[in-house]
């Protein structure tokens, strides 16, 4: 089941520009991930923001989480071409047997 | 460098066939996990296990699909019969569960199904 639900699905954007992804999703969470898909491959974990933080950056990146909206957002800086993939977000819930879901995904494809 | 290994990469076959597809996780990680990602449905959580013991399997098809890990090096998850329906990309991951929650999880290349 698809809990993440990302928007939008796909960006296309000029090398230089800022890129940003959100992310909604349903259940509890102890944690969201933000992971990156290149063509063919594997996906790589990029981030991870806990449910009581609400702001993290990683180089380039800067996640935000906000769990009254149930909401976070992926921004990318200064992107580069070498940034053009999918990314997904995925939640880490609290109940059941505390699953990782991941969303659709989004395309982002930046321009030289 | 540990990673996340998964036999085979590409695999063929035709409908009605047996399929069995392997995943060595990373030495000490307690969590495994199977994804199906086709165009339509996204990335599908199959079989999800902790500690070898399989936690969820409630995104697999019961009647055709079964999930196992006979020890902490091998993950199995097999097709019988296979249909054409079945064709995607299955990523194997894992991970660490610190407390109650999913860490990081580590994805290998996948294998890519085709049943014709």
């Amino acid at each position: 089941s698809q809990q993440g639900e990302e928007d939008p699905q796909a960006l296309s954007i000029q090398e230089g520009e800022n890129a940003t992804m959100n992310c909604s999703y349903k259940t509890s969470i102890n944690n969201l991930q933000w992971y990156r898909q290149n063509s063919g491959r594997g996906l790589v974990h990029l981030i991870l923001i806990r449910s009581n933080e609400r702001e993290k950056h990683s180089g380039r990146l800067r996640v935000t989480l906000d769990t009254s909206k149930k909401s976070s957002s992926l921004l990318i800086t200064a992107s580069r071409a070498a940034d053009t993939a999918s990314y997904f977000c995925a939640t880490a819930e609290i109940q059941g047997a505390q699953k990782l879901v991941f969303g659709q995904g989004t395309r982002l494809t930046i321009n030289p | 460098d540990a990673r996340v290994t998964q036999t085979p990469r590409h695999k063929v076959t035709e409908m009605g066939q047996e399929v069995t597809m392997r995943c060595q996780p990373i030495l000490g990680h307690n969590t495994v996990f199977w994804y199906r990602q086709t165009m339509m449905q996204g990335l599908e959580l199959l079989a999800y296990f902790r500690n070898r013991a399989p936690l969820d399997d409630s995104g697999m098809p019961k009647d055709r699909f079964s999930a196992e890990m006979p020890d902490a090096t091998l993950a199995t998850l097999k097709i019988q019969p296979s249909e054409p329906r079945d064709s995607a990309v299955y990523f194997c991951a894992s991970g660490l569960v610190r407390g109650i929650a999913n860490t990081e999880a580590f994805f290998g290349q996948g294998t890519r199904l085709t049943v014709v």
